[in-house]
């Protein structure tokens, strides 16, 4: 089995930086992802880790640490745009993809 | 545009009926994932295919099913509808049997269980 846990809801100001965290356990984990999902669309792909670390990609990092079964999302400058749900999933070679429950982040002026 | 085409993009039904979601695939992925998303819920994880084969089940109702043709575009079959049902139905692929390769959505079919 595994468990998944997220923030349920976080909210942040327009041009500020917002860290969005994520534990787990798992039987079994090859890497992690990181998905946006704006309401009512499809997850777009942000970031896959496999090696502890932070991995920089624009305004989106993604920190890994296996050891700890811990990961973040750090969202930079943020924009009204971010405003949107962010899923974590473990992905543990099993042939499936579980997604935490995300986290709604809001973004204000 | 992630290449993933569900239809129909919406489907109003009765309490107790039968429907059939359809999903083509990116061209040439192999896999095909079905997720159901209800009303401010998560993903929910409800089977894999891989070429043809069921590769993976999660929480999945006995009442639902799914397969993937030949061609390689797969389709959720509900039945019995229940109101509890009415959910967003995400399917994905990806072009290798592991989830270690991203995931591509569809838009998703929004059915409403009336």
């Amino acid at each position: 089995g595994q468990n998944i846990d997220q923030p349920t809801e976080m909210t942040a100001t327009e041009g500020a930086i917002v860290q969005i965290n994520c534990t787990y356990q798992t039987s079994g984990f090859n890497g992690l992802f990181w998905y946006q999902q704006h309401a009512g669309e499809a997850p777009t792909f942000l970031s896959y880790n496999v090696l502890d670390g932070l991995e920089e990609k624009g305004r989106f990092s993604s920190f890994l640490s296996r050891s700890k079964g811990y990961s973040y999302l750090l969202l930079k400058e943020l924009q009204m745009k971010d405003s949107a749900s962010y899923l974590c999933a473990p992905e543990t070679g099993a042939n499936n993809l579980f997604f935490g429950t995300g986290t709604r982040l809001t973004v204000i002026p | 545009d992630s290449g993933v085409t569900q239809t129909p993009k919406h489907l109003i039904t009765a309490t107790g009926q039968r429907v059939t979601l359809r999903c083509s695939p990116r061209s040439g992925d192999l896999s095909v994932y079905w997720y159901q998303q209800s009303l401010d819920q998560g993903l929910q994880f409800l089977i894999h295919y891989y070429n043809g084969e069921e590769r993976a089940k999660g929480n999945i109702l006995e009442r639902f099913s799914a397969q993937q043709f030949p061609d390689l575009h797969s389709e959720l079959n509900l039945s019995s509808l229940e109101l509890g049902d009415s959910a967003l139905y995400f399917c994905a692929s990806s072009g290798r049997q592991g989830a270690t390769e991203k995931l591509f959505f569809g838009s998703g079919t929004q059915l409403s269980v009336l």
